[in-house]
């Protein structure tokens, strides 16, 4: 059973909208253990966010992670037809969130 | 350019053995802590094992524990996972990735394909 939780499960929303991804580890942990991936499917998945809020290189700034303790959010703005994907919150660099599908 | 291909999967008969290689290049490999992830069919992202510079430091899932053996060959840029007594639930794609920045793997391979089926 994983140690982090993420809902929704599934999200479809239309272009230029924006997303609100949840991720919910089951203890208080430290925000600079916190990671957002990218994944679609027959591609490597992509890391986004690290340190809860730190955007890696190459992330658009339409990609914002923020939170602490047990409860973090990864919000994607204006949202793309191309952000359909598969989006992972990570702990610790182990332990990964079951994921939301994100469908634009 | 950064890269990390994988290498090694192919089907397997539930209890056999495999090892799968990652070769690195275009980075300071000895520097990096180093990941193996997979994903089976249908299932999310999964975390296998990490494996710190120089081999002091290794963790492993629990589903793996006692099964597999993560580790790495500096001098020659490569990763390694050594997985026995393998089993249906195994089947999945294995990646490699690499850890640039603190808690987050930033440098992934396309990972290669292990089938355990009899």
């Amino acid at each position: 059973e994983s140690l982090l939780t993420q809902s929704p499960g599934t999200l479809s929303l239309s272009p230029g909208e924006r997303a609100t991804l949840s991720c919910r580890p089951r203890q208080t942990i430290s925000s600079t253990t916190i990671a957002w991936y990218q994944h679609k499917a027959g591609q490597a998945p992509r890391l986004l966010i690290y340190g809860a809020s730190t955007r890696a290189t190459g992330t658009p700034d339409r990609f914002s992670g923020s939170g602490s303790g047990t409860d973090f959010t990864l919000t994607i703005s204006r949202l793309e037809p191309e952000d359909s994907a598969v989006y992972y919150c990570q702990q610790n660099d182990a332990s990964f969130g079951p994921g939301t599908k994100l469908e634009i | 350019e950064v890269q990390l291909v994988e290498s090694g999967g192919g089907l397997v008969q539930p209890g056999g053995s495999l090892r799968l290689s990652c070769a690195a290049s275009g980075l300071r490999f000895g520097s990096y802590w180093m990941n193996w992830v997979r994903q089976a069919p249908g299932k999310g992202l999964e975390w296998v094992a990490k494996i710190n510079q120089d081999e002091s430091e290794i963790y492993y899932a629990d589903s793996v524990r006692g099964r597999f053996t993560i580790s790495r060959d500096n001098a020659k840029k490569s990763l390694f996972l050594q997985m026995s007594s393998l089993r249906a639930e195994d089947t999945a794609v294995y990646y490699c990735a690499g850890s640039g920045v603190p808690y987050g793997s930033d440098m992934w391979g396309l990972g290669t394909v292990v089938t355990v089926s009899s």
